[in-house]
């Protein structure tokens, strides 16, 4: 156990939906990644919050959209949902200063879009 | 910017056998250096990681990887492989010495053990 929360660990929704994916992150941790890992791209880096603000982008489209609120929890937001949105999404926090040196991985969402 | 290479999206070995998977990369700064692994259905594990000082670096299971600057490399070694060793292996780098950081990943390579 990473000690990183997803939830939910399984979503099935339609497409042209909207839905929130969920992270805690571990204790003391202050960056919060996102990830999505497709059998066609691989693992992704969608963005990267540091207690509460947006400190990197990478692939993220712009249908989707992230925040990290006071608690440090994170949320990632898909909305007009496509087939091809259909992966898993990872959360992973690193802990701050000198003590950042490496991501602690989340189990995951899998999201199914029909 | 980083960026990361594996060599080879599949490797078969026999159990007992060495097992080697390749990783180059590519990085403006000095870089940090990470294998991860990750078992069906789950989320990606730390094997090893190199920060800074010895380059051979070990790892949890038998693992171990070694930093060639010279070669831009960190490939990932184990002497001998045993069953509960398949997986899906990631290589990655990041920039971690600051706030504004991400770790960037290879494109995994799949590791099968034959009996």
């Amino acid at each position: 156990d990473s000690g990183v929360t997803q939830t939910p660990k399984h979503l099935i929704t339609a497409t042209g939906q909207r839905v929130t994916l969920r992270c805690s992150p571990r204790s003391g941790d202050l960056s919060v990644y996102w990830y999505q890992q497709s059998l066609d791209q691989g693992l992704q880096f969608l963005i990267q919050y540091y207690n509460g603000e947006e400190r990197a982008k990478g692939n993220i489209l712009e249908r989707f959209s992230a925040q990290q609120f006071p608690d440090l929890h994170s949320e990632l937001n898909l909305s007009s949902l496509e087939l091809g949105d259909s992966a898993l999404y990872f959360c992973a926090s690193s802990p701050p200063g000198i003590l950042n040196t490496e991501a602690f991985f989340g189990q995951g969402t899998r999201l199914t879009v029909v | 910017a980083q960026s990361v290479t594996q060599l080879g999206s599949h490797v078969s070995v026999s159990e007992g056998a060495l097992v080697l998977l390749r990783c180059n990369y590519s990085s403006s700064v000095p870089p940090y250096l990470f294998w991860y692994v990750q078992y069906p259905n789950q989320g990606l594990q730390l094997l090893l990681k190199y920060t800074t000082g010895a380059t051979l670096v070990k790892g949890i299971n038998g693992f171990e990887a070694e930093f060639k600057k010279s070669e831009t490399s960190f490939h990932l070694t184990k002497p001998s492989a045993h069953m509960s060793d398949a997986a899906e292996y990631f290589c990655a780098v990041s920039a971690f010495r600051s706030s504004a950081s991400k770790i960037i990943f290879g494109s995994g390579t799949r590791l099968s053990i034959r009996p």
